[in-house]
């Protein structure tokens, strides 16, 4: 099961504009994460956002976190080339097959960022 | 891609063999995770591991057997019986308090003709 969803799928800018992706899920969270991919790698953890927090920087990252709408954006301001990966929101959730919980992700967001 | 590291990188194989794929990390975590990713998808868990000698399944754990006898190491037999095999596989590992971060290994393709 998807618990986050990211919107748009893709994204496509210029070098130094900024890109903005948004992050949707359906239960209640302890944090909220965002992950990168470059392409035929593994994720790399950008930034974690617990529950009580509204926003976090990292850099040129910048997290808004919205409980009472259950969504998330991610920020990438003065975008890079070196940029372009998918970027995926994860969350906290039940394994269905247990009682254990397990990160589950969304389909990510393609950003290629046009130098 | 941290202290966790996955080969072989690309794995060719042919229909109705086994095949394991290696995960190893040095970052003393607890828990270890295994992942499928399709192309444009997002990743969906097929076993996990909390502690050594302890795995449980994911939500789509069929077609798939592990293992984990040392806390470095958490390999994933794709078997015969697995419909659909041909994927990115991804391992990941944790601390063992939930909700915190995972760290993922590069991944391993997987082609089954």
């Amino acid at each position: 099961s998807q618990q986050g969803e990211e919107d748009p799928q893709a994204l496509s800018i210029q070098e130094g504009e900024n890109a903005t992706m948004n992050c949707s899920y359906k239960t209640s969270i302890n944090n909220l994460q965002w992950y990168r991919q470059n392409s035929g790698r593994g994720l790399v953890h950008l930034i974690l956002i617990r529950s009580n927090e509204r926003e976090k920087h990292s850099g040129r990252l910048r997290v808004t976190l919205d409980t009472s709408k259950k969504s998330s954006s991610l920020l990438i301001t003065a975008s890079r080339a070196a940029d372009t990966a998918s970027y995926f929101c994860a969350t906290w959730s039940l394994v269905s097959s247990g009682s254990a919980r397990q990160l589950t992700f969304g389909s990510g967001t393609q950003l290629t960022v046009l130098p | 891609d941290g202290g966790i590291t996955q080969s072989p990188k690309y794995l060719f194989r042919k229909e109705g063999q086994n095949v394991t794929l290696s995960c190893e990390q040095n970052l003393n975590h607890d828990a270890m995770y295994w992942y499928r990713q399709d192309p444009g998808q997002g990743l969906r868990l097929i076993y996990y591991s909390q502690i050594v000698n302890d795995f449980q399944k994911g939500d789509i754990a069929e077609g798939y057997s592990v293992s984990r006898e040392k806390k470095e190491s958490f390999p994933l037999t794709v078997t015969s019986a697995q419909k659909n095999p041909t994927a990115f596989y991804l391992c990941a590992s944790a601390r063992a308090e939930i909700d915190y971060e995972q760290y993922f290994g590069p991944g391993t393709r997987l082609t089954v003709t």
